[in-house]
């Protein structure tokens, strides 16, 4: 597709369960960031990963939160054992690395409310 | 501290009217400075960037950056209905892989 699309848009969820989000970057973009944004608060990062490096996990807030890469293309983050502080909005960016060039492009984010 | 601070608002402003949006940072290694538009249930999307000290101009919109004072903002004139959304400040350092973005400013043009 021209632009990132995440599924899916909104998850409604029971603490205590796990969750799995999904996003599919523009083609060609082998940067791929997650970032979760709260209600009146910035955006948070998450993780980024970057072609075939180790990915930078430094923002997963706690050790229920994981995210994976296939092929360099989608990615899946995965939320167990849902917490209702969890609720948020998460947010995907991709981007192709090169000279002067860190335009991220987001793509419509997943609402995720656990009760 | 903050490594970024945006009063979040909202800002409520009548049709045609200037508007300033603000950001202040700690983070001298900043080098690149940007400002993101997000409307309602959609992702940001990149307005304008800067690098460099002084004002860059696209239209209506004007991003102005004031390094020695660690400021940066976001002058909109002739304000419409069409810029009502949330406007985050963001910053980016070579040596770093991610955005640090400001809270965002929630901002209500109206007719």
């Amino acid at each position: 597709g021209a632009g990132v699309s995440q599924s899916p848009s909104n998850k409604v969820t029971e603490k205590g369960k796990d969750v799995e989000l999904r996003c599919d970057p523009i083609s060609g973009h082998t940067a791929l960031y997650w970032y979760r944004q709260s209600l009146g608060q910035g955006l948070e990062f998450l993780i980024y990963f970057q072609g075939n490096s180790a990915p930078d996990k430094s923002g997963l807030p706690s050790d229920r939160f994981s995210a994976e890469r296939t092929g360099g293309s989608v990615s899946t983050l995965t939320i167990q054992r849902t917490q209702q502080e969890d609720s948020a909005v998460y947010l995907c960016a991709t981007h192709r690395p090169g000279p002067g060039s860190w335009t991220q492009y987001f793509g419509p984010g997943t609402r995720l409310l656990v009760l | 501290q903050k490594e970024v601070e945006q009063d979040p608002g909202p800002l409520s402003v009548p049709e045609g009217a200037i508007v300033s949006l603000n950001c202040t940072y700690s983070n001298s290694a900043f080098q690149y400075f940007m400002w993101y538009r997000q409307y309602s249930r959609k992702g940001p999307e990149l307005l304008m960037y800067t690098y460099s000290s002084g004002n860059k101009e696209d239209g209506r919109f004007t991003a102005q950056v004031d390094k020695s004072s660690k400021y940066i903002s976001l002058f909109i004139r002739d304000s419409q209905p069409s810029d009502s959304a949330t406007y985050l400040c963001a910053f980016f350092s070579g040596g770093y892989n991610k955005l640090i973005f400001g809270a965002g400013t929630r901002l209500a043009v109206h007719p």
